[in-house]
């Protein structure tokens, strides 16, 4: 079955301990980001890859780092994780960028920081 | 002022009826819009996409761009309590930007 997997679904923890929230996909696409969600925001992207090695800054990266050694993994790493950043965060995978072409969006996961 | 606006609702309509989902965008310059649907607890999922002016139809669903006045309209014929979702537009170009989402509530 053609899908983005994302771990953990739920996760809570404390200021400024570091985690990493893994991005899987299946479907060979090139073309992989993070999101986040928060009421009346909408989906904001954190960050982005055209493709393996090539990163880039979405509209909120402060705070967050990505990689993308393998294709079909895009991990979201937060090194010191503060309040601002509880948020319900999505990855998604598109087999490019071009126009039309359908993001497909991981289960989400949602994570509260005390 | 935000790129692509939307109602937050909740809109809530009663089963059968037709329900008129609308944004508004900023940019003219791009021409390809997208709705996504996304139900509680998951990710959103293409519903539909269309190019510049016009309407695009697929089945209960309706999609509709109005350059002029820089609109976007999803139309669902015969409402189903399955139509229950947040709806999301989004404009495509350069990356999605993506409305707040309107939360839809059809009730039996």
């Amino acid at each position: 079955e053609a899908q983005v997997t994302q771990n953990p679904r739920y996760l809570i923890t404390v200021t400024g301990k570091k985690l990493t929230v893994t991005c899987s996909q299946n479907m060979n696409h090139e073309y992989m980001s993070w999101y986040r969600q928060d009421p009346g925001l909408g989906l904001r992207q954190i960050y982005y890859s055209m493709n393996v090695e090539v990163t880039d800054k979405g509209d909120v990266p402060e705070g967050y780092k990505v990689s993308r050694k393998e294709k079909r993994n895009f991990p979201l790493i937060l090194e010191s994780p503060s309040p601002n950043q509880t948020s319900l965060y999505f990855c998604a995978s598109s087999f490019r960028t071009g126009v039309g072409d359908e993001q497909y969006f991981g289960p989400g996961t949602r994570l509260t920081v005390t | 002022q935000k790129e692509v606006e939307q109602d937050p609702g909740p809109l809530s309509v009663p089963e059968g009826a037709i329900v008129s989902l609308n944004c508004t965008y900023s940019n003219s310059a791009f021409q390809y819009f997208m709705w996504y649907r996304q139900y509680s607890r998951k990710g959103p999922e293409l519903l539909m996409y269309t190019y510049s002016s016009g309407n695009k139809e697929d089945g209960r669903f309706t999609a509709q761009v109005d350059k002029s006045s820089k609109y976007i309209s999803l139309f669902i014929r015969d409402s189903q309590p399955s139509d229950s979702a947040t709806y999301l537009c989004a404009r495509e170009g350069d990356k999605l930007i993506f409305g707040t989402g309107t939360r839809l509530q059809v009730f039996p």
